[in-house]
């Protein structure tokens, strides 16, 4: 069964510097999706990025950016140049296989507060 | 673009009331779903429809039922709701036969008294 673990609870960084938080997921597939939403103070949940399990290459949308080291089943984001409205839950979420349709499954998310 | 609207934005119910929650979307996308978040918690899928009239069960169907009409709206059931239950709804809907990311409404917030 998949599952998807974020142990960090909170970071609390300053405005203007970079954020990285974690993700490790379980799957028994060799094809599988990782992606990464954001949910807003106001309960907004807007998706991020992603990335593929069969590319090399870390995705990168603006100022997010992906850390994935399949061999240890890690798929980080990281936050450059952070502003104040990137204070936010993160969540990170996967799907498995072939299956377009098939919902994903969360980890518990990271609440960001970045800092003037 | 498009948007995911949910109905109703707020729903207090009654211990054991048959409660329906409303998604509706315009993007005329194929597969929705429907989530619950608890308080501080990650989102569970509940049951999604790849197409109109199809319904597959996620890992918390259980004291739910679903129901898919059209293509643009998916309704969800709590088939009775328990007393003192507070948890967020969430709708979300994707194109079908790709890998894109699934797109969110804004949620029902359910509170049970």
């Amino acid at each position: 069964a998949q599952k998807v673990t974020q142990t960090q609870t909170s970071i609390s960084v300053m405005e203007k510097t970079t954020v990285t938080m974690d993700c490790v997921y379980e799957t028994q597939d060799s094809s599988y999706f990782l992606f990464w939403y954001k949910q807003t103070a106001s309960g907004e949940i807007v998706f991020l990025i992603r990335q593929d399990s069969y590319k090399k290459e870390n995705a990168t949308v603006g100022h997010y950016s992906l850390n994935f080291q399949k061999p240890k089943s890690s798929i980080g984001l990281i936050i450059t140049a952070t502003q104040i409205e990137d204070s936010a839950v993160y969540f990170c979420a996967m799907r498995e296989g072939d299956n377009y349709a098939q919902g994903l499954t969360f980890g518990l998310g990271t609440r960001v507060s970045v800092f003037p | 673009g498009g948007i995911i609207t949910q109905t109703p934005k707020f729903l207090i119910g009654q211990e054991g009331q048959k409660l329906t929650l409303k998604c509706q979307q315009n993007f005329n996308h194929d597969t929705m779903y429907w989530y619950r978040q608890d308080s501080g918690k990650g989102l569970r899928l509940i049951y999604y429809s790849i197409t109109e009239n199809d319904l597959q069960k996620g890992d918390l169907s259980e004291g739910y039922d679903a129901s898919r009409e059209k293509k643009s709206s998916f309704s969800l059931t709590v088939t009775s709701a328990q007393k003192n239950e507070m948890a967020v709804f969430l709708c979300a809907s994707k194109q079908g036969r790709n890998n894109q990311a699934p797109l969110f409404g804004e949620g029902t917030r359910l509170s049970v008294l």
